[in-house]
């Protein structure tokens, strides 16, 4: 069956350091991946997705690209924000049905 | 994108009892989606509710436990029946837009003692 694992968390940071949230999937044919986020108190939200081999999916300064050949599809940003605290999910959709198999999210922390 | 409204948004209840979830959708979609996400845990599906016939359950839920209506395209609800403090969660309704981003809900944080 399909799975999702990432690093778990809480991952804590001082502002403007370098994110990498690291993201591997196991999934029959040719799934398309997601990245979630969760504010405080807020639902959660479409961070950022790629539908296919070595698309980058790309939003308010994070990016993640679809690798096939690791299965991964790791979140990074260049410079967090105190504001980029929440939690973050990875996730996948394969085979229809439009289903999502979520990792278990990792929990960030940035701090001034 | 859609809008997507639940209600309650939180609760307390006693053991042995149920509680009702609803969610409404701002369009109407085909398919929606409730999740499960256990304290520290991850979002796991439980069901696909689908308009005009019955719910497909995931493995490990079963239809005694979460009975799900779907009245219509806008629409549904999910039941937790006979409460245990094991469905102590927070239960998320999701439904698919176009370009298959999925919207949720802002979720029913459910307490059961």
């Amino acid at each position: 069956g399909n799975s999702v694992t990432q690093m778990e968390g809480p991952v804590t940071l001082s502002e403007e350091a370098f994110l990498t949230i690291n993201c591997t999937y196991t999934a029959t044919g040719y799934p398309s991946l997601f990245w979630y986020v969760q504010y405080p108190g807020e639902g959660l939200q479409l961070l950022l997705k790629a539908t296919k081999a070595d698309d980058k999916g790309s939003n308010k300064g994070f990016e993640a690209t679809y690798r096939k050949e690791t299965t991964s599809f790791h979140l990074e940003k260049g410079s967090v924000q105190v504001s980029d605290s929440a939690v973050y999910f990875c996730a996948l959709s394969s085979g229809g049905g439009n289903k999502l198999t979520f990792g278990t999210g990792t929990q960030l922390k940035v701090e001034l | 994108s859609a809008v997507i409204s639940q209600k309650p948004s939180r609760d307390i209840c006693q053991r042995g009892t149920s509680l009702t979830i609803q969610c409404q959708v701002d369009s109407q979609v085909t398919m929606m989606f409730w999740y499960r996400q256990q304290p520290g845990q991850s979002l796991t599906l439980i069901a696909t509710a689908n308009q005009g016939s019955e719910a497909t359950y995931e493995s490990g839920f079963v239809i005694d436990k979460f009975p799900i209506s779907r009245p219509n395209l806008t629409f549904s609800t999910l039941t937790v029946s006979n409460m245990s403090p094991e469905d102590s969660s927070i239960y998320l309704c999701s439904v698919i837009g176009v370009n298959t981003e999925a919207f949720f809900g802002q979720g029913t944080r459910l307490t059961v003692v």
